[in-house]
């Protein structure tokens, strides 16, 4: 059973890094098919999609966030993380970690099939 | 982008009846192998969302067959047949066709 975990700060500053890591069980996150990223909620909104990895450098992140976020694969210990590079009020969020599936040889799916608890990051000085 | 728009934003509804939410997409979800990737989650109250329904009208698994998904191209729907008490969450689609990948702004179910 796919399990996926967030962890990191719950505040970061203004300006600064904002860091999480998501672990990942019960697959491997350089199987066939599966992406691997993150979503975001900002509190009492909707989800916004943040970027997904695949294993081969198969890389997308959403426009508005693309020149500020990085997600990365540690194949070693099963996880990934996402880096937010200077950050403001208006990246306070949940952040979910969760899996994208993708394809597996013919059969298509291109949907969020699993998801972390989500992790409450406030960005204030 | 492909800019999904649901509707209603607030849905009432009374417990054991029928419940319909809307969302269209600004361009064909259709993807070049024929398949529409159009997704339906839930997300109950301090709950990470659920995925209920995969291209269109799959059910995932332990999905209750009260819900069912259809449409097709741009206009899509998502359908409770008789709603129960633990149907009440924000409902949000989702299309995985085209890149960047986009969620409707949510159906909240509320009782009535």
């Amino acid at each position: 059973q796919l399990q996926l975990q967030e962890s990191g700060p719950g505040l970061v500053k203004p300006s600064e890094t904002l860091s999480l890591i998501c672990s990942v069980s019960g697959a491997s996150i350089i199987s066939t098919g599966s992406y691997w990223g993150w979503v975001r909620q900002p509190p009492g909104k909707g989800l916004e999609w943040v970027g997904s990895v695949y294993y081969n450098g198969n890389n997308h992140y959403s426009p508005s966030l693309i020149s500020r976020a990085t997600i990365s694969l540690d194949t070693s210990k099963n996880q990934f993380s996402l880096r937010l590079t200077s950050v403001t009020a208006a990246d306070t969020a949940v952040y979910y970690c969760a899996r994208l599936e993708g394809c597996t040889g013919i059969n298509c799916y291109w949907g969020f099939d699993s998801w972390g608890q989500g992790s409450l990051v406030t960005v204030s000085s | 982008d492909a800019v999904m728009t649901q509707s209603p934003l607030s849905l009432p509804v009374t417990l054991g009846q029928p419940a319909s939410i809307s969302c269209r997409s600004s361009q064909s979800l259709v993807y070049t192998d024929g398949n529409t990737y159009l997704n339906w989650f839930q997300q109950r109250p301090g709950q990470s969302p659920r995925r209920l329904i995969y291209k269109v009208s799959n059910r995932d698994s332990g999905v209750p067959d009260r819900f069912t998904g259809s449409g097709s191209g741009t206009d899509f729907t998502l359908e409770i047949s008789r709603v129960e008490a633990e149907d009440i969450a924000v409902y949000y689609c989702m299309q995985g066709t085209h890149w960047p990948l986009t969620f409707g702004g949510g159906t909240k179910l509320e009782i009535k």
